[in-house]
């Protein structure tokens, strides 16, 4: 009955350190997606996946890395770690692309 | 290109007051609609979805929003607000061509006393 989990709920790191973001759901959801939350800039998709093995970029990718070995982990890796990828990092999934999507908590990172 | 708009980052009204927040798609082909409500330190949640079955969507905690195609909108509406409606609240639009929803920038909504 966990739904969507995230970890670390936070984290400190430093410039040019790799960092993953971890995301598990527990629904068997197709449609995996990451998202970075900014001040002014609302919810920015970074990448997302529609099934095991199939990603591709959202909008803001940059910087960053996905995987999906298995339906329900979606990790996301920041190689080297940037001040510009502080932020709050939601992930969410969805049966379908146009169905409804259901977010986690949220990751807060700070890069130092 | 594609973009949805909410007017006003940050609206204030008082408990028992009307609460309008607005939002406005780019596109004149009916897209899919949502209504997210974020409350502090939390994730999204769904308040409410448009998929044209009907112009006018119930959501959750007595908020609605009306599917206007001539005026490309979608504004969420709630006729009494109370203090637990304080949160963000994000409008997001699904075309059917795409894969992936755009989300507005968020209204902020608090509730004065």
């Amino acid at each position: 009955d966990a739904g969507i989990t995230q970890s670390p709920r936070y984290k400190i790191t430093e410039t040019g350190r790799q960092v993953t973001l971890m995301c598990h759901q527990t629904w068997s959801h197709s449609y995996m997606f990451w998202y970075r939350q900014d001040l002014g800039h609302g919810l920015r998709l970074i990448y997302y996946s529609a099934a095991a093995d199939i990603t591709d970029k959202g909008e803001v990718p940059d910087g960053y890395v996905v995987s999906r070995s298995k339906t329900e982990n979606f990790p996301l890796t920041l190689e080297s770690a940037t001040r510009s990828q502080t932020s709050v990092y939601f992930c969410a999934s969805s049966v379908g692309s146009q169905e409804t999507q259901y977010f986690g908590p949220g990751t807060r990172l700070l890069v130092l | 290109a594609q973009s949805v708009t909410q007017l006003g980052s940050h609206v204030s009204v008082s408990e028992g007051a009307l609460v309008l927040l607005r939002c406005n798609y780019s596109s004149s082909v009916p897209p899919y609609l949502f209504w997210y409500v974020q409350y502090p330190n939390q994730g999204l949640q769904l308040l409410l979805k448009y998929t044209s079955a009907a112009t006018l969507v119930k959501g959750i905690n007595g908020f609605e929003a009306e599917f206007k195609k001539s005026e490309t909108s979608f504004h969420l509406t709630k006729p009494s607000a109370h203090m637990s409606d304080a949160a963000e609240y994000f409008c997001a639009v699904l075309y059917s061509s795409a894969s992936k929803i755009i989300f507005g920038s968020g209204t902020r909504l608090s509730i004065r006393p």
